[in-house]
């Protein structure tokens, strides 16, 4: 049982390039959301997944795009990268209309 | 825009002592309360969560809730060293969940 789990752990991208977070979760959990974290700031929600199928902006959604790939899995894809977007992000789950949320391990992300 | 408030710290506590952490609220409407644990480099992890007037206890930890005050704490008994971390306050609210930026905890041996 590995919980939430996040690829890759690091990255570093040059502005204007794309990438993909990859998100699954292995507790059969509806809800998936992603985070990220900046010094000062606290955790901000990007965007969430309160079930498969859906997907909501959350605070701070612009240069974001998302996809519910299944139940297991929630994606994050920075169309074209911005030094403004180097965080690390989290992706967190859990069950529908709880709040409990279990976060996996994080993706450390610069942009130059 | 609802807030959730917590003092940043560091909070220096002794090994042994109890530390209290505490957080304010300003949406009156929220119903669901959590405290999460974030240790430097790691991501945070659910300790307690509470979701009616009172304390709940949990081992070493005791969550307090007051809704009318718009106030929820955490007190760690006989702290350790393995309690230095961020301990982050996050409160529900609009169907969504808002989190404090944390207190920094840092037991003194």
């Amino acid at each position: 049982n590995a919980g939430v789990t996040q690829t890759p752990k690091f990255q570093v991208l040059k502005t204007g390039q794309s990438m993909t977070l990859q998100c699954a979760q292995d507790m059969n959990h509806n809800s998936m959301y992603w985070y990220r974290q900046d010094p000062g700031m606290g955790l901000r929600l990007i965007y969430y997944s309160a079930s498969e199928g859906t997907t909501d902006k959350g605070e701070v959604p612009n240069g974001y795009n998302v996809s519910r790939l299944n139940k297991r899995e929630f994606s994050l894809r920075l169309e074209s990268a911005a030094p403004s977007q180097t965080s690390v992000y989290f992706c967190a789950s859990s069950e529908w209309l709880s709040y409990e949320q279990y976060f996996g391990p994080g993706t450390r992300l610069t942009v130059t | 825009q609802k807030e959730v408030e917590q003092n940043s710290g560091p909070l220096s506590v002794p090994e042994g002592a109890i530390a209290s952490l505490n957080c304010t609220y300003s949406d009156r409407g929220s119903q669901s309360f959590f405290w999460y644990r974030q240790y430097s480099g790691k991501s945070p992890e659910l300790i307690m969560s509470i979701y009616s007037n009172g304390d709940k206890e949990d081992g070493r930890f005791t969550a307090q809730l007051n809704k009318a005050s718009q106030y929820v704490s955490l007190l760690i008994r006989d702290s350790q060293p393995s309690d230095s971390a961020t301990y982050l306050c996050a409160v529900t609210g609009d169907d969504k969940i808002i989190f404090g930026k944390g207190t920094r905890l840092h037991i003194l041996p």
